[in-house]
């Protein structure tokens, strides 16, 4: 597609539940990127797919937080158990390649209640 | 660890004026720098990168300034527009670690008109 591409845009969930965020993101971009914005604050890094090779999951916060890349485009972020800790924008970006600025989704807005 | 900071959280410039925007990091080892522009609910979107083999590069109105001695990077914005209200964040990626960029927190500009 044109740009990347998330969903929902906004998601509002009760605290205990499983959310799913979802990421198209520009074709041919073989990196793809979450990041956690928390209101106010920078980009904090979770998770990093590269072609083929084992994702860089350091950045996730827990083991609650989990990321799959499937085909080496589209990519879910799935957050079990939400905790109100969660909320926050989760931006998604790709990159042609890495070591190269990313293009960034608009994000998906959570909110934890 | 790595530490990428803004000296300003909000700067307010009156519409015409120049802007700078400026950005400190702590990590001797990092090579390649962005800035990005944040409107409100969207994602980064990508302004201008640098390299540390430089130390100046300009584009459409921007110019990013490096300065290694001192570890500090910083963002002008000429004849400022309305249109460059936005939250403008540094982002800084270590030498052979391309998996992921460092964030700095963010500065907000205001532009008066």
């Amino acid at each position: 597609g044109a740009g990347v591409s998330q969903s929902p845009s906004n998601k509002v969930t009760e605290k205990g539940k499983d959310v799913e965020l979802r990421c198209d993101p520009i074709s041919g971009h073989t990196a793809l990127y979450w990041y956690r914005q928390s209101l106010g604050q920078g980009l904090e890094f979770l998770i990093y797919f590269q072609g083929n090779s084992a994702p860089d999951k350091s950045g996730l916060p827990s083991d609650r937080f989990s990321a799959e890349r499937t085909g080496g485009s589209v990519s879910t972020l799935t957050i079990q158990r939400t905790q109100q800790e969660d909320s926050a924008v989760y931006l998604c970006a790709s990159s042609f390649e890495q070591g190269h600025g990313y293009t960034f989704g608009s994000g998906t807005r959570l909110t934890v209640v | 660890g790595e530490s990428v900071g803004l000296h300003l959280p909000t700067l307010s410039v009156q519409e015409g004026d120049n802007s700078i925007i400026n950005c400190a990091y702590s990590n001797s080892a990092s090579d390649y720098f962005i800035w990005y522009k944040q409107e409100s609910g969207k994602g980064p979107q990508f302004i201008i990168d640098i390299r540390s083999n430089m130390d100046k590069r300009q584009g459409q109105r921007v110019t990013v300034l490096l300065n290694k001695t001192v570890k500090h990077l910083s963002l002008q914005i000429a004849a400022t527009q309305p249109g460059d209200s936005a939250v403008y964040f540094c982002a800084e990626n270590i030498r052979n670690n391309f998996n992921k960029f460092y964030f700095g927190s963010g500065t907000k500009l205001n532009v008066k008109p």
